[in-house]
């Protein structure tokens, strides 16, 4: 599978967007970028998913580069909720019984 | 709408005592099921996955099993628990076909002393 890379933590105000980076320059064509997040002491939730085209949702934007070797997962106003782990993956659809592998992610820590 | 129950929440086990832990999905049926752990401070290790009754696939070689009883129950075990088996056990489903969206349960924290 491809393999993303994320900043291991990144800071935020409450009430201010955050724009959470992944690189993923091995990305072949038919990989989908999928994001999850993971509150403290909780299973992941997933957040978004795409393939080329920006997609909004009511938790986050994602935004795909033209050369689909990066996206942004946008959080249009932060919230103390939205602190956590959130992860950047890459799968093809539907393919291998749909293991994602999940790497370290970059935590989010929002402040008041 | 779809759930996904996982129990027990916590548990304190000695070394070399069985586990189980148990997972059930509802409002789906035939879903791949998958079980993952996390160690503290590491991201999600998947362990087993299933695409149906009975059909178990292994991700890495340890001291714990899976079994699939029933379409919609997924069953983590260990007949004999080490130290390093300590973590946070996740439960997910997703559909059998389409996107890879998973959905996970609350987990269960395991501490073995």
């Amino acid at each position: 599978d491809a393999k993303t890379t994320q900043p291991n933590s990144m800071e935020s105000n409450e009430e201010e967007p955050v724009h959470l980076p992944c690189n993923h320059s091995t990305i072949s064509g038919t990989d989908y970028i999928h994001w999850y997040r993971q509150l403290p002491s909780q299973g992941p939730e997933y957040v978004i998913h795409g393939l080329t085209s920006n997609v909004n949702n009511r938790m986050a934007s994602l935004a795909i580069a033209e050369d689909r070797k990066s996206s942004t997962l946008i959080l249009h106003r932060a919230t103390l909720r939205d602190a956590a782990v959130y992860y950047c993956i890459l799968k093809p659809y539907g393919g291998s019984q749909g293991n994602l592998i999940f790497g370290k992610g970059t935590k989010l820590s929002v402040k008041p | 709408s779809q759930t996904i129950h996982q129990w027990p929440a916590t548990l304190v086990q000695p070394v070399g005592s069985p586990l189980s832990l148990e997972c059930t999905v509802e409002g789906t049926s035939n879903p791949n099921l998958y079980w993952y752990r996390q160690a503290a401070g590491r991201g999600l290790q998947l362990l087993f996955y299933s695409v149906g009754i009975g059909q178990i696939s292994s991700e890495v070689p340890q001291n714990l099993s899976a079994s699939r009883p029933q379409d919609r129950q997924f069953i983590l075990s260990s007949k004999k628990l080490l130290l390093s088996d300590s973590g946070f056990y996740l439960c997910a489903w997703r559909r059998l076909r389409g996107a890879n969206v998973l959905t996970f349960g609350a987990g269960s924290r395991l501490t073995v002393l």
